[in-house]
């Protein structure tokens, strides 16, 4: 079973103030995604990473695959209340499996 | 625009009666997901079905039984339910060519 790791679990932070989750694995990944879920909500796709080193950016949000496609981090600058939520990470495994292997989430709260 | 749409968004129901939530996309989607959600344990896979009338088990599967008869609608069956079945639950899809996989709004279910 591919596990993928997610830290930190949670994150209380002030408007502003710039953070970054990361999502570790020791298994190889074709993809990686990154889901938002707001509360009372399905999650929401924010962005996929498929290549090693790649570096994606969303507005204020920037993510980035590991070169060896075993990892990732989102980084937000400047967060704000509207990014408060559960983020999640999910890897798609070698060999074509189409059942994706999520982290158990990263809670941020943005504080006004 | 995709959709994913689950047909209750808040259900309450009594230990021991069958409880049926229903999913529907229209994406043309292979692949379709039951996950429950809770709290610090995240994304837990129930079944999953990759083709119409073909069910396999998730990680959780015991209490629960699932049925798809049509390509585009996939049932989830608690046959008779517990208070430990109260939750959050995730549908979910996926095509067979690409990596994201779409998510419903959730069903809340409360067991009382």
């Amino acid at each position: 079973t591919q596990l993928l790791e997610q830290s930190p679990q949670f994150l209380s932070i002030q408007e502003g103030e710039n953070l970054t989750v990361y999502c570790n694995s020791s298994s190889v990944f074709s993809s990686l995604q990154w889901y938002r879920q707001e509360p009372g909500e399905g999650p929401v796709l924010l962005v996929t990473v498929v290549t090693g080193g790649e570096v994606k950016k969303l507005k204020r949000l920037t993510f980035q695959f590991g070169d060896a496609r075993k990892d990732s981090s989102l980084h937000i600058t400047a967060a704000q209340p509207g990014d408060t939520g559960l983020y999640l990470c999910a890897g798609e495994g070698l060999g074509g499996s189409y059942i994706p292997t999520f982290g158990r989430g990263t809670s941020l709260i943005v504080h006004p | 625009d995709v959709k994913v749409t689950q047909s209750s968004r808040y259900l309450v129901k009594r230990t021991g009666e069958k409880v049926f939530l229903e999913c529907v996309q229209d994406m043309d989607h292979e692949n379709m997901f039951w996950y429950r959600q809770d709290p610090g344990l995240g994304l837990r896979l129930i079944y999953f079905s990759y083709d119409v009338k073909m069910k396999e088990k998730g990680d959780i599967p015991e209490g629960y039984s699932v049925s798809r008869e049509k390509k585009e609608r996939f049932s989830l069956i608690l046959e008779s339910a517990s208070t430990n079945q109260t939750s959050m639950y995730l549908c979910a899809s996926k095509g067979q060519a690409g990596n994201t996989i779409y998510f419903g709004e959730g069903s809340w279910l409360t067991v009382v």
